[in-house]
Order: structure tokens, then sequence, then C-alpha cells
């Protein structure tokens, strides 16, 4: 089954840019990935799909600051214009016919 | 506007059992396949169950497997979630969520508390 590995923490400064990184193990590296965002006390919330090849579909609401990218493995969520209401924990999410799995979550610290 | 409002939740001895529900609306229930995702306290998120639109594809987690079970009831749009022979470990808020096919799970629910504890 599929591993989604994340650095633990990031921090930025208010109103830089920052990206996480979410890597998917090896032989899954043409997975889509899912990204949530869960702020303090919250439910995670659904903020994009991103595929292998880069595109990325938001959800409903999602502010236009947040987009994906991918490289090989690697996937990516970018923050822009960060936001103190940004500061939360972010987790990417994938999936096959089997199983479904979560990384462990980068806490981003808006400073 | 898509909501899951889960019910259930609560304190419980060791070895006891619990039923967790999910009201869903505002969308199709019968035609989306659905999940129970947990989170202990402090830790990450773990898909515990998944089940298929009609209820004949089931997934369980290995640290649930044999002591939970996931349904649903399509004419009420509800999920459920039968949790028996609880351990501490199972000690987390539990979150149900909506399977947005190749896409993830794209709405969740406010969770419902789970304790187990003597």
């Amino acid at each position: 089954q599929p591993v989604l590995t994340q650095s633990s923490s990031a921090s930025a400064s208010l109103g830089s840019s920052v990206k996480l990184t979410c890597t998917l193990s090896s032989g899954h590296s043409s997975y889509i990935i899912a990204w949530h965002q869960q702020q303090p006390g919250k439910a995670p919330r659904y903020l994009m799909k991103l595929e292998g090849s880069g595109s990325y579909n938001k959800g409903s609401g999602v502010p236009d600051r947040f987009s994906g990218s991918s490289s090989g493995a690697d996937r990516y969520l970018t923050i822009s214009n960060l936001q103190s209401e940004d500061e939360a924990d972010y987790y990417c999410e994938t999936w096959d016919s089997n199983t479904r799995v979560f990384g462990g979550g980068t806490k981003l610290t808006v400073l | 506007e898509v909501q899951l409002v889960e019910s259930g939740g609560g304190l419980v001895q060791p070895g006891g059992s619990l039923r967790l529900s999910c009201a869903a609306s505002g969308f199709t229930f019968s035609t989306y396949a659905m999940s129970w995702v947990r989170q202990a306290p402090g830790k990450g998120l773990e898909c515990v169950s998944s089940i298929s639109p009609n209820g004949d594809g089931t997934y369980y987690a290995d640290s649930v497997k044999g002591r939970f079970t996931i349904s649903r009831d399509n004419s009420k749009s509800t999920l459920h979630l039968q949790m028996n022979s609880l351990r501490a470990e199972d000690t987390a808020v539990y979150y149900c969520a909506k399977i947005e096919s190749a896409a993830g799970l794209n709405y969740w629910g406010q969770g419902t508390l789970v304790t187990v504890s003597s």
C-alpha cells in the first residue's frame, strides 16, 4: 500500500509564501493525492485534488492563494500571501482499491 | 449544501460497545462511497473504515478489523459505525467523510468524540 511522508513542521511570515511537501512511497509516484487543512480545534477541510501531472482541482470556497504542483513522487501545496488563519495542520491523503492513507501532517506556523 | 452530522459518541468502558451515526444531506447519498476517519488526541488522521455506495464493499484498517462494522441506510441517508470490544487506543474524534471518486474525502463532518476509559 502507498505511504505518504510529510515534514512535521514548517513556518513562514505573514504575507509571504510557503510550499509544503508530501512524498509518495516507491512504486506509487503516479498516485493522485488530496490536501486537507485542519485549523486548531476544527474538523479537516478539503483543499484540493492533485495529480502527478501537476493538475489540481480545488474544493468549494478554497481561496485562490492555495495552489498545487507535482514533481516525480513529490506533491506540493503552495500557500501565497499567508494569513493568520492559514496557521493549521495540513494533511495529504491517497488511496488505492484496498486502502486509504494519510501523511503524518505538517504543522504550519505563521510568524 | 453538503452536510454531515455525526452522533453517538461518548464515554464507554474498555470492552464496551458504541454505535456512531452520520446523517448526510445536500447530495445524493446513495451514489457515493463513505468513510469513517479518526483522530486520537494530538495525533494524525487514520481511515478506519469505508463502504461502497450500495454497501456491498467494505474496508477496515487492521487496527479495527473484526471489532468494527460499517453499514449504511440509503433510504435514510445515514452512515453507521458499530464499535465493539473497545480499547483505550480507540479513544479519538471520529469523523464521517464523503468520498469523491479519484479525488479524496471532499466533505467532512464536525466529528464525535469517543472516550474509552474505566
